[in-house]
């Protein structure tokens, strides 16, 4: 168990819809990342939280957003849902001045 | 520049063999070198890393092999077990000063299966 909490595990919903993934980091952790792993594109970076401000972004969809709130626990936002948006959703901490990155168990989306 | 390339894709090999697999990058600013484990259905899980400044780094049956002037790295499993068989991801990094480590550019993977 890394000690990063990510609900809910499994999400089935429509196209069109929005989601909220949501990601509670190691104790102490101020570093938050969201990676979206698919079976064709491996694991891509999408954005980085570090104590409550975005640190870094990737290839994130506009139709995507994060934020990373007060208690450090963040939520990726996922609207007007297309079936190739379907995919692992992984969350990871990583502690002040550290390189070591705790990937969470992920959240399955998908989309039908 | 950001690209990690593994190899290879899927490897086969016996229990009690070596298993091996290379990793090269091109941005000489990665400075973090991390080999992640991810079984079906789990998230990926830190197994070794290494940093630029050291050419090896042995954690019991797992050693990661860097070489630096040739951006090249590699992972090798010693007395390969079936319950190693998983797929295994390279990644590389660069360290930043009071946020923790950068975004990491993983390589696209290598399904490993040991055979019993």
């Amino acid at each position: 168990d890394s000690g990063v909490t990510q609900t809910p595990k499994h999400l089935i919903t429509a196209t069109g819809q929005r989601v909220t993934l949501r990601c509670s980091p190691r104790s102490g952790d101020l570093s938050v990342y969201w990676y979206q792993q698919s079976l064709d594109q491996g694991l891509q970076f999408l954005i980085q939280y570090y104590n409550g401000e975005e640190r870094a972004k990737g290839n994130i969809l506009e139709r995507f957003s994060a934020q990373q709130f007060p208690d450090l626990h963040s939520e990726l936002n996922l609207s007007s849902l297309e079936l190739g948006d379907s995919a692992l959703y992984f969350c990871a901490s990583s502690p002040i001045d550290s390189l070591e990155a705790f990937f969470g168990q992920g959240t399955r989306l998908t989309v039908v | 520049q950001q690209q990690v390339k593994q190899s290879p894709q899927s490897l086969i090999v016996q229990k009690g063999g070596i298993s091996i697999i290379n990793c090269a990058y091109e941005n000489t600013a990665f400075d973090y070198f991390p080999w992640y484990q991810q079984f079906p259905g789990k998230g990926p899980a830190l197994l070794i890393a290494i940093r630029p400044d050291v050419s090896e780094k042995k954690e019991g049956r797992f050693t990661i092999s860097f070489n630096k002037s040739a951006k090249q790295f590699s992972l090798h499993i010693m007395d390969s077990q079936p319950g190693d068989s998983a797929t295994y991801f390279c990644a590389a990094s660069m360290s930043r000063r009071g946020s923790g480590t950068y975004k990491y550019i993983f390589g696209t993977g290598t399904r490993l299966k040991v055979l019993a």
